[in-house]
């Protein structure tokens, strides 16, 4: 079946430091790819999305690139700030079909003090 | 524009008794479902809806029944409630953007089975 595997955390890091949150996948075909992010309190946002190999997502500062090569979508922000502390969501689904439905990672809680 | 709406935000049950959360979208997505969130397993799909009159099981939907009462509508009902089902629920509904099925999420209910 599909999974979804991203770092474990807490991540911890000080105002204006690099953000990387690794994520592999597994899935028979090609998958689009989901960074969803949940504010404390909230429900999750869509933060960004690739739709296939090689596209780059962005959003807000943060980036993602569909690496068929290597099942990834690794989220990266160059200078992260104190109100993107948040729980991150890597994700994937496919458009039809009963696995249209969303797969999630287990999430990761950043911290991101001033 | 309220997008996905859920009620209760919280409810406390003593095992056994039973409840209904409701959710509602106002953005006519043909697709609804249910996940519920547990600390370091990410978010796991309950029950989906494909569309109006149609309902399928996730990865977890022992305990649980669904309801796709119109386009808007999509009812989580717990018969008998048990400690193991104590988490946090959201619904989501979902369309199809650039070739992705994009999920909305409402801001979740928190239930506490004792």
């Amino acid at each position: 079946g599909n999974s979804v595997t991203q770092m474990e955390g807490p991540v911890t890091l000080s105002e204006e430091a690099f953000l990387t949150i690794n994520c592999t996948y597994t899935a028979t075909g090609y998958p689009s790819l989901f960074w969803y992010v949940q504010y404390p309190g909230e429900g999750l946002q869509l933060l960004l999305k690739a739709t296939k190999a090689d596209d780059k997502g962005s959003n807000k500062g943060f980036e993602a690139t569909y690496r068929k090569e290597t099942t990834s979508f690794h989220l990266e922000k160059g200078s992260v700030q104190v109100s993107d502390s948040a729980v991150y969501f890597c994700a994937l689904s496919f458009s039809s079909g009963s696995a249209r439905q969303l797969t999630f990672g287990s999430g990761t809680q950043l911290t991101v003090l001033p | 524009n309220a997008g996905v709406t859920q009620t209760p935000k919280f409810q406390v049950l003593k095992t056994g008794q039973s409840m209904t959360l409701q959710c509602a979208q106002d953005m006519n997505h043909n697709s609804m479902y249910w996940y519920r969130q547990d600390p370091g397993m990410g978010l796991r799909l309950i029950y989906y809806s494909a569309s109006e009159g149609t309902t399928d099981k996730g990865e977890v939907p022992n305990g649980y029944n669904v309801s796709r009462l119109n386009k808007r509508e999509f009812s989580l009902r717990l018969e008998s409630a048990a400690p193991s089902q104590t988490s946090v629920y959201f619904c989501a509904s979902s369309e199809l953007l650039s070739g992705a099925n994009v999920l909305t999420f409402g801001a979740g209910s928190r239930l506490t089975v004792l």
